[in-house]
C-alpha cells in the first residue's frame, strides 16, 4: 500500500519556466511532509518542508503548497535552472518518527 | 569530510554470502535509519534505531539485520544475499526533527 504516491516518474522543463511536481499521500495521520532533492551517486538531500498547520512555505526559488482536504502536496521551482536537474522524492511522516517516501520524480531542465 | 560515510561505495557479491553494510556519522545524532532504492519503488525503510538500545524494523526487514555498535555506527547486514536484494542502500540519521539527512550510499549487486 504505498501511501505517498508521486505519479509522474518524469518532467521536462525549458530554463527559466516553472517546474511543479506534485504528491499525493493517503495517511491523513501525516503531519509533516518534506522535499528531497537526488543527484546520481549521491544521497539524498533535504530541500523544504511544511508542517499540515501551513499550507505554504517558501525558500528562495522553492514553495511548496500543502492542500490537507485533498491531500495533496506539490513543489514549485522558479525559475527553473539546469542545476535544478535530479531526481525528487517527496516525503511525510508523523510524530518525526520516520519518513514515508514517494517513489519519485525525475526532473530535467532544458537549456 | 562527510557527516555521514558509508563503506563499501560499491559491491558485488555472490548468493548465498554474508554481506555487512557499514554507517557512521560525526552529526551527533542518536537516529538512524537504513534504506533502500529501488527503480521505480523510492526509498523503502529497513530497520531504524532511536538510540543505542533500541532497534526497530521497518516495512522490508525480511533477509536483513543491523547492529547499533554506538551512536554513531549503525551496520547493516545481509546474512545469506540472493539476487533480488541487489540494490542502492543509504544510511541516515536525524535529531529528534523529521529532517534526515543521509550518506552517499553503497550500490550492491548479488550475482
Amino acid at each position: 500500500d504505498q501511501q505517498v504516491k508521486q505519479n509522474s516518474p518524469s518532467l521536462s522543463v525549458q530554463e527559466g519556466r516553472i517546474s511543479i511536481l506534485n504528491c499525493d499521500y493517503t495517511n491523513s495521520m501525516f503531519d509533516y511532509f518534506l522535499w528531497y532533492k537526488k543527484y546520481p551517486a549521491e544521497g539524498p538531500t533535504f530541500l523544504i518542508s511544511i508542517s499540515s498547520i501551513k499550507d505554504k512555505n517558501e525558500d528562495g526559488r522553492f514553495t511548496v503548497f500543502l492542500n490537507k482536504s485533498a491531500k495533496h502536496l506539490s513543489l514549485h521551482i522558479v525559475p527553473s535552472q539546469p542545476g535544478d536537474s535530479a531526481v525528487y522524492f517527496c516525503a511525510a511522516t508523523f510524530g518525526n518518527e520516520k519518513l514515508t517516501f514517494g517513489t519519485g520524480t525525475r526532473l530535467t531542465i532544458i537549456p | 569530510d562527510a557527516d555521514v560515510t558509508q563503506t563499501p561505495r560499491n559491491r558485488i557479491t555472490k548468493t548465498g554470502k554474508r554481506i555487512m553494510l557499514e554507517c557512521s556519522q560525526t552529526k551527533g545524532h542518536d537516529r538512524m535509519y537504513w534504506y533502500r532504492q529501488d527503480p521505480g519503488l523510492g526509498l523503502r525503510l529497513i530497520y531504524y534505531s532511536f538510540d543505542v538500545k533500541d532497534i526497530n524494523k521497518g516495512e522490508i526487514s525480511d533477509g536483513y539485520s543491523v547492529s547499533r555498535q554506538a551512536q554513531a555506527k549503525f551496520s547493516l547486514s545481509l546474512e545469506s544475499a540472493i539476487p533480488n536484494q541487489t540494490a542502492l542502500y543509504f544510511c541516515a540519521t536525524s535529531d529528534l526533527g523529521a529532517e534526515q539527512y543521509f550518506g552517499p550510499g553503497t550500490r550492491l549487486t548479488v550475482t
